[in-house]
């Protein structure tokens, strides 16, 4: 198997785009997650989705911040507008429990 | 809310050298404690994971130990060596939240 694939691995923007975040977990696992990494915070899970649909939500740092799962080998993490402080590596997860879980290489985005 | 904090934050040691990093949490209701390992620009990789009902793990080079009921945790790496370098992270799960708490990690710097 492939692991946990992210995409794109870099991405700079400009304050006020949209950024889009991609992952593709591994096949048969049932549950994704989202992490934000930053030097200030560690790692912080922003949302968790168990067969697609969102079970935890209360990371999400505010309205501007959107996860959907539409089907099992698919998710994305929508900033829309994006800001500097947006700026960290984002880490999508996945695995058949929550205490198990297998980390994709992370997108790391820098919003200038 | 439970924290988990991690001492130290970096570490450098010469080749050869036994070490211990450290991991304390605050909510000891927790089911199991996780270490990883997360090198420069890339995913975390699990090491050990220790039961709620277990007092340590072994892979390796590698024990970990666990005291639920003092809330802390030690990671021991024998003979250290410069493959050793990385970021190490120790993340409980359970206890008032239902998923992955992670520290800061340490990151270690083993000199040839």
């Amino acid at each position: 198997d492939a692991g946990v694939i992210q995409s794109p691995r870099h991405e700079v923007t400009e304050m006020g785009q949209e950024v889009t975040l991609r992952c593709k977990p591994i096949s048969g696992h049932d549950y994704l997650f989202w992490y934000r990494q930053t030097m200030m915070r560690g790692l912080e899970l922003l949302i968790y989705f168990n067969n697609n649909v969102p079970i935890d939500d209360s990371g999400m740092p505010e309205d501007r911040f959107s996860a959907k799962m539409p089907n099992a080998s698919f998710s994305t993490l929508k900033i829309q507008p994006s800001e500097p402080r947006d700026s960290a590596v984002y880490f999508c997860a996945s695995g058949r429990g929550e205490e198990t879980q297998y980390f994709g290489p992370g997108t790391r985005l820098l919003v200038l | 809310k439970q924290e988990v904090t991690q001492i130290p934050a970096a570490l450098s040691v010469p080749e050869g050298e036994n070490l211990v990093l450290n991991c304390s949490f605050t909510d000891s209701a927790i089911y199991n404690l996780q270490w990883f390992r997360q090198d420069p620009g890339k995913g975390l990789t699990s090491l050990l994971l220790i039961q709620s009902s277990q007092r340590e793990q072994t892979s390796g080079r590698l024990n970990a130990s666990l005291d639920k009921s003092s809330g802390r945790s030690t990671l021991y790496i024998a003979a250290s060596q410069p493959g050793d370098s990385a970021t190490y992270l120790c993340a409980v799960y359970g206890g008032s939240q239902g998923n992955l708490i992670f520290g800061k990690g340490t990151k270690l710097s083993v000199k040839p």
